[in-house]
C-alpha cells in the first residue's frame, strides 16, 4: 500500500518567517502535486511536479520533487496570514488517475 | 474552476437511512473521484469513474455505492448511513496536467452528519 507521511502536521509561525513542509514515501511516484485548503472549501491545487530533481517557484512558495521522486517539499518564505490553511500533497503513478493523498500539514500564520 | 457543484452542502440524517450525494461538472471530464475528509486521515478515495456506467472502488469503499448515468453527474450512495460515515465527502475531477500526469479539481464539498 502506497502512503504518503507529511510532517509537521501542524505548524504555527509568526508573520514573516519561513517554514517547509515535508512529504514522504517510500514509494516512486511519476508526478506529486501539492494542494492549499481552506476551511469549508475544497482542496486547490498549487502546483505538480513531474521530474526528479525538479524546482517550481510560486512567488513565495518553493516546491522541490526529491531526485528519486519518493519526496517532496515547499518551502515558504516570509509566510503571511493570508498562507495559513490545510497543505495536502498527492502522488499518482505513471499514467494513473488515481491518488495518494497525504495526511496534511496545517499552517497557522499569526500577524 | 473546473465548473464542480455538489450537492446538498450540508446533510443531517440519521442511522440506518439511505443518503445520495450528487456531483456535478459541467466540462464534460471523463474522470471523477468521490473522496471522503476526516481528521488525521487526510483524503481518502472512496470510488471513482473512468467513463459513463465504469466505476471502481478505492481504499474505503464499503457502505458506499456509486453510480454514472451520464458523463456530468456522479453519485454516491449510503445504503444505510452509519456514524462512522459522518465525515466531510469532496468530489473531484481530473484532467490532463504537466507531462503525462492528471491533475486534480474539487468541488465544494458536502458536510455529512449520521445521528
Amino acid at each position: 500500500t502506497q502512503l504518503l507521511e507529511q510532517s509537521p502536521q501542524f505548524l504555527s509561525i509568526q508573520e514573516g518567517e519561513n517554514l517547509t513542509v515535508y512529504c514522504n514515501s517510500s514509494s516512486v511516484f511519476s508526478s506529486l502535486q501539492w494542494y492549499r485548503q481552506e476551511p469549508g472549501e475544497g482542496p486547490v491545487l498549487l502546483v505538480t511536479v513531474v521530474t526528479g530533481g525538479e524546482v517550481k517557484k510560486l512567488k513565495r512558495l518553493t516546491f522541490q520533487f526529491g531526485d528519486a521522486r519518493k519526496d517532496s517539499s515547499l518551502h515558504i518564505t516570509a509566510a503571511q496570514p493570508g498562507d495559513t490553511g490545510l497543505y495536502l500533497c498527492a502522488g499518482a503513478g505513471k499514467g494513473t488517475y488515481k491518488y495518494i493523498f497525504g495526511t496534511g500539514t496545517r499552517l497557522k500564520v499569526l500577524a | 474552476d473546473a465548473g464542480i457543484t455538489q450537492s446538498p452542502r450540508h446533510k443531517v440524517t440519521e442511522t440506518g437511512t439511505p443518503v445520495t450525494l450528487r456531483c456535478h461538472q459541467t466540462e464534460n471530464h471523463r474522470y471523477m473521484y468521490w473522496y471522503r475528509q476526516d481528521p488525521g486521515h487526510g483524503l481518502r478515495l472512496i470510488h471513482y469513474s473512468y467513463g459513463v456506467k465504469d466505476t471502481d472502488k478505492g481504499e474505503v469503499s464499503d457502505g458506499y455505492s456509486v453510480s454514472r448515468s451520464k458523463t456530468e453527474d456522479f453519485l454516491l450512495t449510503l445504503e444505510s448511513a452509519t456514524s462512522s460515515q459522518t465525515s466531510v465527502y469532496f468530489c473531484a475531477i481530473s484532467k490532463s496536467g504537466t507531462g503525462d500526469s492528471y491533475e486534480q479539481y474539487f468541488g465544494p464539498g458536502t458536510r455529512l452528519t449520521v445521528t
